[in-house]
């Protein structure tokens, strides 16, 4: 069975520093791995996905993800937070059963 | 144009009422879910349905119905509502079901 472990419930950084949010996930064969966004009060957002190909993807608002085979994870960073990131990240795995299995979500406080 | 909407956004209704929630997406999708996020911000699929067929239902109480009258549609049904029926609840689509899904806004439901 699928499941997706984010190790980090909350990660607080400085305005302008660099981004990394931890996700590792459990999948017998090559997931197709999602990482979504949540703003207060909304629903989800698709930052970005990776399927196969190029293990680093790229994403919008300036997001990356990295996935690593050898480490079953894929990272999501971004080099310099801007305080309208602050938000709830989830990881998602897909690809069998028909739908998507998250993670517990990583809540980003941005400080200024 | 709204890709998937859901109505109400809020839903406040005292217990053993009997409640619905609807979602449309116009993407044209062949696959929509109801995905519960409970009081700690869990995601988890409740249903799935691909061009108007149930494919997963994930033991949830059967006082929870979905019904898809058309693809582009999936209402839920919830008879006898429960103070653990609090939750928020999103309705999302994706063109296959191991694809990224595209989530409306949420029913924050609280049951009092």
């Amino acid at each position: 069975a699928q499941s997706v472990t984010q190790p980090d419930i909350h990660i607080t950084v400085s305005e302008g520093a660099s981004l990394e949010l931890r996700c590792n996930y459990s999948y017998g064969a090559t997931p197709y791995l999602f990482w979504y966004v949540q703003s207060p009060g909304q629903g989800l957002q698709l930052l970005l996905k990776y399927f196969s190909g190029d293990t680093l993807v790229q994403g919008i608002k300036g997001f990356e993800a990295e996935f690593k085979r050898s480490q079953s994870s894929f990272n999501l960073r971004k080099p310099s937070v801007h305080w309208s990131d602050a938000a709830e990240y989830f990881c998602a795995v897909g690809r069998d059963g028909n739908k998507l299995v998250f993670g517990a979500g990583t809540i980003l406080r941005v400080k200024s | 144009d709204t890709a998937v909407s859901q109505t109400p956004k809020y839903l406040v209704t005292q217990m053993g009422n009997d409640k619905s929630i609807k979602c449309e997406q116009n993407l044209g999708h062949d696959t929509m879910y109801w995905y519960k996020q409970d009081s700690k911000k869990f995601l988890k699929i409740m249903f799935s349905y691909n061009n108007k067929e149930l494919i997963i239902n994930e033991t949830v109480p059967n006082r929870f119905s979905p019904k898809s009258p058309d693809k582009a549609h999936l209402n839920l049904h919830i008879n006898s509502l429960e103070l653990g029926d609090s939750a928020v609840y999103f309705c999302a689509s994706s063109q296959d079901p191991s694809l990224e899904a595209f989530f409306g806004q949420g029913t924050r439901l609280t049951v009092v």
